[in-house]
C-alpha cells in the first residue's frame, strides 16, 4: 500500500478561495514532497520539506510538517482556475519516493 | 536540455507483444526512477539507477519488465509478453546526486494500452 494518503480525494472551490490538502503516512521519512499533476501529464515538482523543517513557503504554496503526527498539509492561496490539477504527497524513506493517491482539485472560475 | 524526455507518448500494442520504453534524463543527472500510474492514483516506483547500476527494483517488476541504462544516460523499460493489467503510464524521473531525496524532475509519461 501507499505510504502517504492524501485527503480529501477531491477538492472544489470558488477562484480566490483557499484550497488545503492534507497527506498522512506511517513510518520515518527523510523528506516530503508535494507534487502537482495537470490530466494525462507528467508529475511537477512543487515544494520538497525535510524531516527537520516546520513550515515551508513558495509563492502562493504553503507547506507544513508535522512529524510527531506523520502528517504535512499543503496550502494553496487565493486559487485560480489554472490552480486545476490533481496533487500527491511523496514521502522519501530511502532513495525512491512514494506517493499518495492524490487530491483532486478543482477550481471554478 | 529541455528536461526529461519520454519516448514514444503513447503505445497501443496488442496482448503478448513486447513494447520498449526510452527516457532520455536532464543530461547531468546521475539517478533514474520509473515509475507506474493507473487511473485515479499515484505513481508506483518500478525501479531505480545511480548511473549505470540498478539499485533497486519493485515487487511489482514481474520477470516480465527489464529496465537498462546501458551507459548511464538514457535508460529503456521493456515489457515481454504484454498484459491488459500492464496497461497504464509508465513515469521516468531523474535527479543529480547530492544530498539524499532532491527534487525528481518527471518526464510526461508513455501511456500503454494493451488491446
Amino acid at each position: 500500500s501507499q505510504q502517504g494518503e492524501e485527503d480529501p480525494q477531491a477538492l472544489s472551490i470558488q477562484e480566490g478561495e483557499n484550497a488545503t490538502m492534507n497527506c498522512s503516512y506511517k513510518t520515518s521519512i527523510n523528506n516530503l514532497q508535494w507534487y502537482r499533476q495537470n490530466s494525462g501529464r507528467g508529475l511537477v515538482h512543487l515544494i520538497l520539506i525535510r524531516s527537520n523543517e516546520r513550515e515551508k513557503h513558495s509563492g502562493r504554496l504553503r507547506v507544513t510538517l508535522d512529524t510527531s503526527k506523520k502528517s504535512s498539509s499543503l496550502l494553496i492561496t487565493a486559487s485560480r482556475a489554472a490552480d486545476t490539477a490533481s496533487y500527491f504527497c511523496a514521502t522519501d524513506a530511502s532513495s525512491k519516493s512514494t506517493f499518495g493517491d492524490g487530491t483532486t482539485l478543482t477550481v471554478k472560475p | 536540455d529541455t528536461g526529461v524526455s519520454q519516448d514514444p507518448r503513447h503505445k497501443i500494442t496488442k496482448r503478448g507483444q513486447n513494447v520498449t520504453f526510452r527516457c532520455d534524463p536532464i543530461s547531468e543527472h546521475n539517478r533514474l526512477y520509473w515509475y507506474r500510474q493507473t487511473l485515479g492514483q499515484g505513481p508506483e516506483f518500478l525501479t531505480y539507477f545511480q548511473n549505470e547500476a540498478q539499485l533497486e527494483k519493485s515487487r511489482l517488476l514481474s520477470d516480465r519488465f527489464s529496465a537498462e541504462r546501458p551507459k548511464g544516460s538514457f535508460s529503456t523499460l521493456e515489457i515481454q509478453r504484454t498484459e491488459q493489467g500492464d496497461s497504464a503510464m509508465y513515469l521516468c524521473a531523474s535527479s543529480p546526486l547530492g544530498q539524499p531525496n532532491t527534487e525528481a524532475f518527471f518526464g510526461q509519461g508513455t501511456r500503454l494500452t494493451v488491446v
